[in-house]
């Protein structure tokens, strides 16, 4: 099993929709769980970080955690063209250091 | 405040060379993490770097190593390049502070032909 799975193919979604994202982790244990956007040949970029079971928001980004069943979740709202990009799932699953385990990226396509 | 920066950004290698490539974090941040990044198998960690010591190492051969200096720097080497060492190599600081989130530099793009 892979530590960290996103499994969902290329997401097309018309601008102004919600972009749904989801990520599921195997280690019951994690702590910190975060999501990044890439843009294409750039680097990730850090845009929501979660610790604790339930909702984060930040602007028209929503994080959601349960650690019961494991998965985290990623809602755009009023999606825009300029979120098209690759959304990478990371989670920290050891105190004491920072290891992050990447899933493989979902790509999100904003259509005008 | 200045991000992590990395150099060079781009590389070009032989099979068989080996290189330096080099990392400095965001001002405050003493820990820096190192990531490859292929098509194939996204971004895997390599290793972690704090106050100068190695605190964890990922699932990479002993040919992938780094160091950290005490200004928090930090370098990784590959030697004996192969053709699969090309990638995105990418360096993350973080402070010691929950939730640890790693702020990525540019990245490095290595070619090896």
């Amino acid at each position: 099993q892979k530590e960290v799975e996103q499994n969902s193919g290329p997401l097309s979604v018309p601008e102004g929709a919600i972009a749904s994202l989801n990520c599921t982790y195997s280690d019951r244990g994690s702590q910190s769980f975060f999501w990044y956007r890439q843009y294409s040949g750039k680097s990730p970029e850090l845009i929501m970080s979660i610790y604790s079971n339930g909702d984060k928001e930040d602007g028209r980004f929503t994080a959601q955690l349960n650690k019961a069943s494991q998965y985290v979740s990623l809602l755009i709202r009023d999606s825009q063209p300029s979120d098209s990009a690759t959304y990478l799932c990371a989670v920290n699953m050891e105190w004491g250091n920072n290891r992050l385990a990447f899933g493989k990226g979902n790509q999100v396509v904003v259509i005008p | 405040k200045a991000g992590v920066t990395q150099t060079p950004r781009y590389l070009i290698k032989t099979r068989g060379q080996q290189v330096t490539l080099s990392c400095s974090p965001i001002s405050g941040h003493r820990s820096v993490s190192w990531y490859q990044q292929t098509p194939g198998q996204g971004l895997q960690f390599l290793f972690e770097y704090f106050s100068e010591t190695q605190r964890n190492k990922g699932n990479f051969p002993g040919r992938f190593s780094g160091r950290q200096f005490s200004n928090s720097r930090s370098e990784m080497n590959v030697s004996t390049l192969e053709l699969g060492d090309s990638a995105l190599y990418l360096c993350a600081s973080s402070l010691e502070v929950r939730p640890y989130e790693q702020y990525f530099g540019p990245g490095t793009r290595l070619t090896v032909t």
